[in-house]
C-alpha cells in the first residue's frame, strides 16, 4: 500500500512569489491535513480537508490556503512568500480525521 | 485550544538504559493520544496510539505508553534502548476537531 506522497520534495522560492505544494493521500483515506514544521515553532496545524470540505483551520494568515479534490488529493498554496515561511510542510492522511494520521516525507520550502 | 507539553527537550542515554518521556495535555475531555517518532532524515512515523480501553498500550519497536486520565498524561517508555532509537519523539493529541496538537518534541540520543 503506497504511503502519503508529497511533491515536490524541495523548493527554493524568492520573497513575494507564490508556491503550490501537492499531497496524494493513502488510497481510501478521505482526510488530508497539513502541518508546518520549523525548529522554533515545532509542528503547527495549518488546515484539514475531508471530502473536499475544509473542517478546521489553524492560526495562519490568509496567504496560506488549501483545497482538496474529488480524488482526495490536496494542494496547499502560499502566496506572497516571506522569509519566515521557510519550513518543512507535512501532509498527513487518515481515514476520518480522528484516527491515526500517516505522514508524508514533506516538502522543504526555502524562501530567499 | 489544546496544548501539549513534553517534559524534556533533549535526553541522552547509553544503550540498554531505560527511557521514559513525559507528555501532558491540557484538555480534559475525550481525547485520542499518539506518540510519533522522526528518525534522522525520515518522515514522522506512528509509534503507538490510545483511543480507549486498556490505558497501557504497546507500540512498535518495544515501546509502550501509559494513559493516566487523572493526570492528563501519556508517558512513553522503553525498557532498554538501542542506538537505533536515536530520534525525535513527538506526543500528539486529537480532541475531535480533526487536528493533531503536537508537543515540542524530545530529541533522544542513544550512545553506543
Amino acid at each position: 500500500k503506497a504511503g502519503v506522497t508529497q511533491t515536490p520534495r524541495y523548493l527554493i522560492k524568492t520573497r513575494g512569489q507564490q508556491v503550490t505544494l501537492s499531497c496524494s493521500p493513502i488510497s481510501g483515506h478521505r482526510s488530508v491535513s497539513w502541518y508546518q514544521q520549523t525548529p522554533g515553532q515545532g509542528l503547527q496545524f495549518l488546515f484539514e480537508y475531508f471530502s473536499e470540505t475544509q473542517r478546521n483551520k489553524g492560526n495562519f494568515p490568509g496567504r496560506f490556503s488549501g483545497r482538496q479534490f474529488s480524488n482526495s488529493r490536496s494542494e496547499m498554496n502560499v502566496s506572497t512568500l516571506e522569509l519566515g515561511d521557510s519550513a518543512l510542510y507535512l501532509c498527513a492522511s487518515s481515514s476520518s480525521g480522528a484516527t491515526e494520521a500517516f505522514f508524508g516525507q514533506g516538502t522543504r520550502l526555502t524562501v530567499v | 485550544a489544546q496544548s501539549v507539553s513534553q517534559h524534556n527537550h533533549h535526553v541522552i542515554l547509553s544503550e540498554a538504559a531505560s527511557l521514559e518521556l513525559g507528555c501532558n495535555y491540557s484538555y480534559g475531555g475525550t481525547v485520542n493520544l499518539f506518540w510519533y517518532v522522526q528518525y534522522p532524515g525520515q518522515h514522522l512515523q506512528l509509534l503507538l496510539k490510545y483511543f480507549s480501553g486498556d490505558p497501557l498500550v504497546k507500540g512498535i519497536k518495544g515501546f509502550e505508553a501509559e494513559f493516566i486520565k487523572s493526570k492528563f498524561s501519556f508517558n512513553l517508555r522503553k525498557p532498554s534502548v538501542q542506538w537505533s532509537d536515536t530520534a525525535e519523539y513527538f506526543c500528539a493529541v486529537n480532541d475531535d476537531d480533526y487536528k493533531l496538537s503536537f508537543g515540542a518534541g524530545t530529541t533522544v540520543t542513544v550512545r553506543a
